[in-house]
């Protein structure tokens, strides 16, 4: 399984663009990479997934490089309630088997 | 999108008992569920994957004794963690895939059952 290294917390300001790099060298052919966002006492919300390029949703960007050793979580105008950890998951998630968590990123984002 | 819902959402429970949580698929069928353990501050670590109509396959250091999992049907799953103490209090989440055959699917997960044993 690709391996990933993300910034252990983030601090940002409401209406900044925050900008979250996941790192993961090893990606196999096959691996996509999905997001997702946890809140205290809550189960994992998924964000966004891509393979390549750039994808984009309502809530968020994913820009993922050539080469694909990277991705970069872009989240437009935070606001406080983006205060959460954001886990980079590199893999497939067949249904049969699933992905493995990294340590994520805690963002902050104060007033 | 597809919901998987948990319950409960909070425990409470001495040491020496058992507890069930429950993991439903409430618009699909799973046949394949996966349970996981996050304690305070850390990330999820996968506890077991739940197979409807066979035995579920453990994570190596997951006793399987202790934490039984039930995949009667295609919509529910039911994690025991059987003769609790505190150092079991955590925080256990569940998903599970509407995977249809598709290569890669997203994983929808419960709300999560916060365990506590005193």
């Amino acid at each position: 399984l690709a391996k990933t290294t993300q910034p252990i917390s983030m601090d940002s300001y409401e209406g900044q663009e925050v900008n979250i790099t996941c790192s993961h060298n090893n990606i196999a052919t096959n691996d996509y990479i999905t997001w997702y966002q946890q809140f205290p006492s809550q189960g994992p919300r998924f964000i966004i997934q891509g393979y390549k390029t750039k994808v984009t949703n309502e809530v968020a960007s994913l820009f993922i490089p050539a080469d694909r050793k990277s991705s970069t979580l872009s989240l437009p105008r935070v606001s406080l309630s983006d205060t959460a950890v954001y886990y980079c998951l590199v893999g497939v998630n067949s249904g049969y088997s699933t992905l493995t968590f990294g340590k994520g990123t805690m963002l902050l984002v104060s007033p | 999108g597809a919901v998987v819902s948990q319950h409960p959402s909070r425990v409470i429970c001495k040491s020496g008992t058992s507890v069930k949580i429950e993991c439903r698929s409430l618009d699909f069928q799973a046949t394949t569920m996966f349970w996981y353990r996050q304690f305070p501050k850390q990330s999820l670590m996968l506890m077991a994957t739940s197979n409807e109509g066979s035995k579920a396959t453990y994570e190596q250091g997951v006793e399987k004794d202790k934490f039984l999992i039930n995949h009667a049907s295609l919509t529910l799953s039911t994690l025991t963690v059987t003769s609790a103490h505190p150092e079991d209090s955590s925080f256990y989440i569940c998903s599970a895939s509407n995977a249809g055959g598709q290569t890669n699917t997203e994983a929808f997960f419960g709300q999560g059952t916060r365990l506590t044993v005193v």
